[in-house]
């Protein structure tokens, strides 16, 4: 199975900064790597999908790179609603796991 | 507008069956992959099974292969998960999603809470 591993497990930032998740999966992966964001009690949101596609809704402020083993997701100019758990996943192969999340504290 | 709704969830012993539900709506459901994902409480999100449109095929992460089953009704544009001999650990909350075909997963549903307690 494909493992995801995310660092850092946790951030603080404050609002206005620029804050980079990574996501190095286990083997490659080409570009099947997606991106969720939760916020307590709510279900996963698709951020980012197939590495760098912003989904339609999400603010252009988030963006997504990488491809083979290592992956990124950028948000630029934090916001206040940005705060949340972010969890990237691979689509390449089944099982599609997930990295064990990065928490975004203010 | 997209909808999924899981129903199903509760209290139940170790070795005991549930069976959850997810209604969809908004969409033509027989075109689309469907997936269950779980999260543990105060931990992260776990990938558990997909069928794919026709339910031809049918993939499991290890820890429930041999004891949960998904299935699919288009005629009631449902995807089910059957789980037997559960266990402590498979507490946590259940919720289904829609699965594109480069296999990101949108919308979601809420959830539904499944206890593994004696």
């Amino acid at each position: 199975d494909i493992q995801m591993t995310q660092s850092p497990s946790s951030l603080s930032a404050s609002v206005g900064d620029r804050v980079t998740i990574a996501c190095r999966a286990s083997q490659s992966v080409n570009t099947y790597v997606n991106w969720y964001q939760q916020k307590p009690g709510k279900a996963p949101n698709l951020l980012i999908y197939t590495s760098s596609s912003l989904q339609s809704g999400a603010p252009s402020r988030f963006s997504g790179s990488g491809s083979g083993t290592d992956f990124a997701l950028t948000i630029t100019s934090l916001q206040p609603e940005d705060f949340a758990t972010y969890y990237c996943q691979q689509s390449y192969r089944t099982p599609h796991s997930f990295g064990q999340g990065t928490k975004l504290e203010l | 507008e997209v909808q999924l709704v899981e129903s199903g969830g509760g209290l139940v012993h170790p070795g005991g069956s549930l069976r959850l539900s997810c209604a969809v709506s908004g969409f033509t459901f027989r075109t689309y992959s469907m997936d269950w994902v779980r999260q543990a409480p105060g931990k992260g999100l776990e990938w558990v099974a997909n069928i794919n449109p026709d339910g031809s095929e049918k993939k499991y992460v290890d820890s429930v292969k041999g004891r949960f089953t998904i299935s699919r009704d288009d005629a009631e544009n449902s995807v089910y998960l059957q789980m037997n001999s559960l266990r402590v650990e498979d507490t946590g909350v259940y919720l289904c999603a829609r699965e594109y075909l480069s296999g990101h997963l949108w919308p979601w549903g809420q959830g539904t809470l499944v206890t593994v307690s004696s």
